[in-house]
């Protein structure tokens, strides 16, 4: 039973450069979370999706920052003209779409994104 | 969600038990607590959670307390390898609800 997917597990850009990252949710499993960690700081919430809709992104950047979660295929974190600032770990978590004892989020092992 | 309160660090001598608290005095009648822990350069791992009755799982027990304001995460026999950060959250279970993470509890296994 795999858990969640995420690649790259490690990605080198330039500024300037676009990065993408992907991410599998858990069979079954419908809503997409994506969480940042900047170094040596705690895990920050980005953006909260179901299939082809966006249902929380209030921790998402205003600018150069998007995801997406198509109807067929993974999950994108999507960071356009990146800056060394978005150098940092970022976790992708998927739940079930309900449950009556809590939908627990399970959490993949990261992409880390180095901006040289 | 109700904000939680951990101590930034604790530790505890390898085979022994662990025990890692947490206030959620603001807890609601709907929020469950979750615990989960992240290992260095690790994706955070789900631990344990539960709504009022005491729970345990092949990880470690969950002790909550009678007003729910306060629980307790026991690691029965400490790891080396369970050294991590341990985070206590409280989330609303229905629907999907995503997870607010706060500073955590680090805690160190010594040998």
């Amino acid at each position: 039973n795999a858990g969640v997917m995420q690649n790259p597990r490690h990605l080198v850009r330039r500024r300037g450069q676009e990065a993408r990252l992907r991410c599998s949710p858990m069979k079954g499993h419908s809503h997409v979370y994506w969480y940042r960690q900047l170094p040596e700081e705690g895990l920050k919430f980005m953006v909260y999706l179901q299939k082809e809709n966006i249902i929380d992104e209030s921790g998402m950047p205003k600018e150069r920052f998007s995801a997406e979660f198509p109807k067929e295929g993974p999950s994108i974190l999507r960071i356009q003209q990146v800056v060394r600032g978005d150098s940092a770990a970022y976790f992708c978590a998927s739940s079930p779409s309900t449950g009556s004892s809590g939908n627990t989020i399970y959490f993949g092992e990261g992409s880390w994104l180095t901006v040289v | 969600d109700a904000k939680t309160t951990q101590p930034p660090s604790m530790d505890c001598a390898e085979g022994r038990a662990a025990n890692l608290p947490c206030n959620h005095s603001t807890i609601s009648g709907n929020e469950y607590v979750y615990w989960y822990r992240q290992i260095h350069s690790q994706g955070p791992q789900y631990i344990i959670h539960g709504l009022k009755n005491n729970e345990t799982n092949e990880m470690a027990s969950l002790i909550i307390t009678e007003d729910r304001k306060s629980s307790t995460l026991i690691l029965p026999h400490a790891t080396l390898r369970d050294t991590a950060v341990y985070y206590c959250i409280v989330r609303v279970a229905q629907g999907a609800q995503k997870l607010v993470f706060g500073q955590g509890t680090r805690l160190t296994i010594n040998p």
